[in-house]
């Protein structure tokens, strides 16, 4: 089984961009995670998708958005890019939800200038 | 609120040692989940073992092997004859029933040769 594949895998922007991140689950899974790491905050829990649906979300600004579709791909999007932004961003598969284990995929590392 | 606590930043053992990496937790919930993943350099965070709370049987796989104590709020991590390709970054994390998870800053592994 292919695992969670991130793309694009690295990402440079400008400060007031906005970027779009994408994240294909492992197959059959249906829940999707995204977390932000950074060298002073650590991994930190942005939101879940399950079944297209947002069931959980972390303490992030509006700018920071998802959305999943019906084949269970996520995207994520930053909207009015800070520097404070430049992080990587972690995607994870989980088949349900409900304390399973999820599964990560290598992560797209944005820097913003 | 919920927290996990990795108190060490960074450890260096020299190889065939043992090394404990301890991770404690707060919560008032009952049930919840607690994980432990393994960062190497790469980045890809790898899923190496899930807890619920009402397990406290401790488990051993390979060389490693995990202490659950709720009594004590601790779910320590134990590498038996460490090796080098132990090297990497250890994440404790919680999650709580509703599936968000929150997780320690880190502990940064190093095995010397």
């Amino acid at each position: 089984k292919a695992g969670v594949t991130q793309t694009p895998r690295y990402l440079i922007k400008t400060r007031g961009q906005q970027v779009t991140l994408s994240c294909s689950p492992i197959s059959g899974h249906r829940s999707v995670s995204w977390y932000q790491q950074t060298p002073g905050q650590g991994l930190q829990f942005l939101f879940e998708y399950f079944s297209e649906t947002q069931r959980n979300k972390g303490n992030f600004p509006g700018r920071f958005s998802g959305r999943q579709f019906s084949n269970s791909r996520s995207e994520m999007n930053v909207s009015t890019l800070e520097l404070g932004d430049s992080a990587l961003y972690l995607c994870a598969s989980s088949p349900r939800t409900g304390g399973n284990e999820q599964f990560f995929g290598p992560g797209t590392r944005l820097t913003v200038l | 609120a919920q927290k996990v606590t990795q108190a060490q930043t960074e450890i260096s053992v020299v190889e065939k040692e043992d090394v404990t990496l301890d991770c404690v937790y707060e919560t008032r919930d009952t049930t919840y989940y607690l994980f432990w993943y393994k960062q190497p350099p790469s980045g890809e965070l790898v899923f190496l073992i899930r807890r619920n709370s009402f397990d406290e049987q401790n488990e051993i796989s390979g060389r490693y092997s995990w202490n659950f104590q709720k009594s004590t709020s601790s779910f320590n991590f134990t590498i038996t004859a460490s090796q080098v390709v132990d090297s990497a970054v250890y994440f404790c994390a919680f999650m709580n029933r509703d599936d968000k998870i929150i997780f320690g800053k880190g502990t940064r592994l190093h095995i010397l040769p």
